[in-house]
Order: C-alpha cells, then sequence, then structure tokens
C-alpha cells in the first residue's frame, strides 16, 4: 500500500514563528504536492514538485516555500507564520505517468497559529 | 477565479434519497477526477474519467464526464449514512501535471 506519512497532526505556533511541516512518501513517485483545505474553499494548491529539486508555484504560493532534496521527501516551510495561515494542510504524492494518475493524500497536518 | 464550480456545496438528505452534484468549468479538460474525503483522512480516488460522455458506475455512484469535457456529474442512488463526506472534483492544469480541485460539495446522509 501506498503510504504518505506527514510529520505532525496537529501543530500549534506563535506569529512569526518559522515552520516546517514534513511530508514523506514511500512509493519512489516523482510528483508531490501540498495543499491548504478551510471550509468552503475545497483545496487549493500551493506547491508542485514534479521531480527532485523541481517546484512549481501553485495557486497560492505567498507566504510559502518548499524543500525537495530527496525523492522521497517534500518539505512545507511558513518562514513567518501568520494567523492567517491556520488551517489544514495536506501531501499528495503520485506517479509521473500520466497527468490522470491517482493522488495519494496524506492525514493532514492542521496547523494553529496564535 | 475558481477553474473549477462545485454545486451545491452543501447537501444535507435522508437515507435511501437519490442525489447529483455537478462540477462544472468553462475550460476543456484531458481528463477530471472525483475524490471523497471522510472527516479526519485525506481524500481518496473514487474514479477518474478521460473520454467525453463517458459514464463510469462504481456501486451505486455513477460519474458522467461532458460531451465537451467541460463539466461532470456524480449521482448516488439510495444514499447511505456511510456516503457522507465531503466530495471534490480535480483537473490537470498546465503542462507540467498541477492538480487543482473545486470547492467542494458536503454530503450529509441521515439515517
Amino acid at each position: 500500500d501506498v503510504k504518505v506519512t506527514q510529520s505532525s497532526r496537529y501543530l500549534v505556533k506563535r506569529t512569526g514563528e518559522k515552520v516546517f511541516l514534513e511530508c514523506v512518501q514511500d512509493m519512489d513517485h516523482e510528483n508531490m504536492f501540498w495543499y491548504r483545505q478551510d471550509p468552503g474553499l475545497g483545496l487549493r494548491l500551493i506547491y508542485f514538485s514534479y521531480d527532485v529539486k523541481m517546484k512549481e508555484k501553485g495557486d497560492i504560493p505567498e507566504g510559502y516555500s518548499v524543500s525537495r532534496e530527496k525523492k522521497e521527501r517534500f518539505s512545507l516551510i511558513l518562514e513567518s507564520a501568520s494567523t492567517n495561515q491556520t488551517s489544514m494542510y495536506l501531501c499528495a504524492s503520485r506517479t509521473r505517468q500520466g497527468w490522470a494518475g491517482e493522488l495519494f493524500f496524506g492525514e493532514g497536518s492542521r496547523l494553529t497559529v496564535l | 477565479t475558481q477553474l473549477l464550480e462545485q454545486s451545491p456545496q452543501f447537501l444535507s438528505i435522508q437515507e435511501g434519497e437519490n442525489l447529483t452534484v455537478y462540477c462544472n468549468s468553462s475550460s476543456v479538460f484531458s481528463s477530471l477526477q472525483w475524490y471523497r474525503q471522510e472527516p479526519g483522512e485525506g481524500p481518496v480516488l473514487l474514479v477518474t474519467v478521460v473520454t467525453g460522455g463517458e459514464v463510469k458506475k462504481l456501486k451505486r455512484l455513477t460519474f458522467q464526464f461532458g460531451d465537451a469535457r467541460k463539466d461532470s456529474s456524480l449521482h448516488i442512488t439510495a444514499a447511505q449514512p456511510g456516503d457522507t463526506g465531503l466530495y471534490l472534483c480535480a483537473v490537470p492544469s498546465g503542462n507540467t501535471g498541477k492538480l487543482i480541485f473545486g470547492q467542494g460539495t458536503t454530503l450529509q446522509v441521515k439515517p
């Protein structure tokens, strides 16, 4: 079974702190994604990585950066957390074989910024 | 501007009723996926449609891709409480494989 593991289910941080959200997948997938989920807004793409060290901005990249140094790991970084970044963050991975491939999601990381 | 519009946003029905949810856009897509998300979990793929006019069935769920490949519908027959969840449609965007989601339809099926 494909497994996508997010490092923390729940985090509470203070405004201005640097936050790292880690995601690891065990299926040798080329593509990895970070989404943010807010009620009524569905999933909004923050960043997408189509291969190691390759990244592309999604719809809402402001205030976020990412790192993909190894194929299995995709990290989301909030350089200076703000209260409007309180949200559920979902990581996903997919093989590169066609854009119709299935996305496999982690269980999510719920971040609260005080 | 939302690339994908899902409707309705929220639906609450009794067990045994039928329902249809929609995913619409003004753009043409090479494929479209439907996912379901249950509370506390990540979304899980239900189906992928790739051909205009295509109809796929998954037990009591029927998925249709519009002839022009701009829209899709999900019909559930005789809904059950286990169908409760957030239903999301998703399409590829650009030429690198990004996947974009709609805002979702929250379905509540009461016993």
